[in-house]
């Protein structure tokens, strides 16, 4: 099994171009979530998903939009970037009932100058 | 809302044992987990504790008292390879996606 896997690993943006960040599990769960990471900040929320085709805002959401059209797949929307989305972002998934343990992909590197 | 409180730093021998304090304010609370990030690397799961009390993993330990609503990661034995960032993350309810706390970045030192 790969588990989680991101794509793109690195990406360099200009402002006000967008882009779409993808997300693949193989394991059948249920949940999926973006996280951004920033220095000193912790993970941070933008979206999560308890199913197929249904989405929800996380503690950041604003700038980004997702979708889950498909259980294993999970993208994350930049319309139109700007340098406060320079980050790390993360997705991560995790069964139904085993919200507590999150297994979480490698990562993409965004700049945006 | 929900915030959880970590150091931000902590350094230790090689050899030795730490611990990694984490108070939480949540408005659901069902567990606490604990997950490890090295340098360039993703998180990754730890333990997690729905009960009071000591769960322990090998070399590492945690503790829950919700009464105090305080949890601690325990590391004994510390080789190099311990040095990452550690996070506590609340567990608000089953429905709720974790809360992470801002991390707790550990040096072991020689």
């Amino acid at each position: 099994n790969a588990g989680v896997t991101q794509t793109p690993k690195f990406r360099v943006l200009k402002t006000g171009q967008s882009m779409t960040l993808l997300c693949a599990q193989d394991m059948n769960h249920e949940y999926m979530y973006w996280y951004r990471q920033d220095p000193g900040m912790g993970l941070r929320l933008i979206h999560y998903s308890v199913g197929e085709g249904t989405t929800a805002k996380g503690e950041v959401p604003d700038g980004y939009n997702v979708s889950r059209l498909k259980k294993q797949n999970f993208l994350l929307g930049l319309e139109s970037a700007a340098p406060s989305q320079t980050s790390v972002y993360f997705c991560a998934s995790s069964t139904l009932s085993g919200g507590y343990e999150q297994y979480f992909g490698p990562g993409t590197r965004l700049t945006v100058t | 809302g929900q915030s959880l409180e970590q150091p931000s730093e902590v350094t230790a021998v090689e050899g030795a044992i730490v611990q990694i304090n984490c108070t939480y304010q949540t408005s659901g609370f069902y567990g606490l987990s604990w997950y490890q990030q090295h340098d360039g690397g993703a998180p990754t799961f730890l333990s997690y504790n729905a009960l009071d009390g000591l769960e322990e993993t090998g070399r590492f330990s945690s503790f829950l008292s919700r009464s105090d609503s305080y949890g601690y990661l325990l590391l004994q034995e510390l080789q190099m390879k311990d040095s990452a960032s550690y996070f506590c993350a609340a567990y608000p309810s089953g429905n709720t996606p974790l809360v992470f706390g801002k991390g707790t970045r550990l040096s072991v030192i020689a």
